[in-house]
């Protein structure tokens, strides 16, 4: 069961343009929505995150949106650049057997920014 | 300085083998984490370690074995690989079980032929 869906899979944009992400969670438990990104060979590496008490988080080109009551939540990278290129997961987390926490990532979206 | 450091980076192998793939971070955390990346990038925990303790052990076959010597290693094990098996395997790590970031290594990129 795939707890945290995320759509699309694949993303071009141009240069200059803006990214949209999208993020759908079914677990009320989940308290901290963090977005990792992910370049060929290497590991992810957290971008940026919230918690659902705020509705929107900016860092910088990256914002986080984000909808509790419809249990989604989205990024949004502005001025894209091809440096940008990369693979996005968004990721939710709860409480797990007392207070031991686990991390559930989305499926990815390959981001591809053309020059 | 890397923090998080796997080794080997690839591993080629034959069905039916043993092999082990080691983890060693050096940011002081307390905890770590096995991941398995698909061929489709899907991301999903294996296990998880604090303070040497096994305290997330998912839906895996029990021929995956980790063993966290210390805090600051987390080693797998895998008996009679199987084609299945082949996938990135990401080594992560943590402070604490709250909300801090992970730390992941740059991957075992595992092939079983």
């Amino acid at each position: 069961q795939q707890q945290v869906k995320q759509s699309p899979q694949s993303l071009i944009v141009q240069k200059g343009g803006i990214s949209i992400i999208n993020c759908a969670y079914e677990n009320t438990a989940f308290d901290y929505f963090p977005w990792y990104q992910q370049f060929p060979g290497k590991g992810p590496a957290l971008l940026i995150a919230i918690r659902p008490d705020v509705s929107e988080k900016k860092e910088g080109r990256f914002t986080i949106s984000f909808n509790k009551s419809a249990k989604q939540f989205s990024l949004h990278i502005m001025d894209s650049q091809p440096g940008d290129s990369a693979t996005y997961f968004c990721a939710a987390t709860a409480a797990f057997s007392g207070s031991a926490r686990q991390l559930t990532f989305g499926s990815g979206t390959q981001l591809t920014v053309l020059p | 300085d890397t923090a998080v450091s796997q080794t080997p980076k690839y591993l080629v192998t034959q069905m039916g083998n043993d092999k082990s793939i080691k983890c060693e971070q050096n940011l002081g955390h307390d905890t770590m984490y096995w991941y398995k990346q698909d061929s489709k990038k899907f991301l999903k925990i294996m296990f998880s370690y604090n303070n040497k303790e096994l305290i997330i052990n998912e839906t895996v076959p029990n021929r995956f074995s980790p063993k966290s010597p210390d805090k600051a290693h987390l080693n797998l094990h895998i008996n009679s690989l199987e084609l299945g098996d082949s996938a990135v395997y990401f080594c992560a790590s943590s402070q604490g079980v709250s909300h801090s970031p992970l730390h992941f290594g740059n991957g075992t990129r595992l092939t079983v032929t």
